[in-house]
């Protein structure tokens, strides 16, 4: 079965450092998201990307964070600094996109990050 | 801003009882609602889709129904297993490009 692939699965890093994550998403997923879920609440979306181009980075802290999907297939997502209150699990989604209803999201198992 | 309200947030019941999670949303707009899975330190899980012209989806023991008038769905899971112990978490999405708006979940439960 496809599985979107994430890593690190964990990350410990001390505040003002750099962090990055990895996705890989379903091969012919055209939508890529990153989601942010600290503990006890449910995911809220930080970056929607169709193909290459960012469709909602709305709620993406863009002083610190950033998001790439260069080739329209993997993404990297960046903190710099990373502070205390970043600590929570993110979690990359990718869907076949479009207008055709078939917007299930396929989430990835995660990366759980610990700032100290 | 669209606000996601799950009710219980906890629920705790012995195998075989039939339960019923309920989710509730402000946003009048609706293009689906989904409901997902997510054991303990990992990712979601898609449990059932429902398109705003729907008023329910079955997979399984589980079922999920819509109404839109009032602004809530319903998750019933039919004759309850450990297995089934995790969070259940649904979703609104406003319209065909909407952003997901979730729920904090309900953490479920089953004892032998």
């Amino acid at each position: 079965e496809a599985e979107v692939a994430q890593s690190p699965r964990y990350k410990i890093t001390e505040k003002s450092q750099a962090v990055a994550f990895w996705c890989d998403p379903i091969s012919g997923h055209a939508t890529l998201y990153w989601y942010r879920q600290i503990l006890g609440q449910g995911p809220e979306l930080l970056v929607q990307f169709q193909d290459e181009s960012v469709v909602d980075d709305s709620q993406l802290p863009k002083d610190r964070f950033s998001a790439e999907r260069l080739k329209g297939v993997d993404s990297t997502l960046k903190i710099q600094p990373a502070e205390l209150g970043d600590s929570a699990m993110y979690l990359c989604a990718s869907s076949i996109g479009g207008v055709s209803g078939a917007n299930v999201l396929t989430f990835g198992a995660g990366s759980r990050l610990t700032v100290l | 801003k669209q606000e996601v309200t799950q009710i219980p947030a906890a629920l705790s019941v012995p195998e075989g009882e039939n339960l019923v999670l309920n989710c509730s949303f402000t946003d009048s707009a609706i293009y689906n609602l989904q409901w997902f899975r997510q054991d303990p330190g990992k990712g979601l899980t898609s449990l059932l889709l429902i398109q705003s012209s729907q008023r329910e989806q079955t997979s399984g023991r589980l079922n999920a129904s819509l109404d839109k008038s009032s602004g809530r769905s319903t998750l019933y899971i039919a004759a309850s297993q450990p297995g089934d112990s995790a969070t259940y978490l649904c979703a609104h999405r406003g319209s065909t490009l909407g952003r997901l708006y979730f729920g904090r979940g309900t953490q479920l439960t089953v004892w032998p």
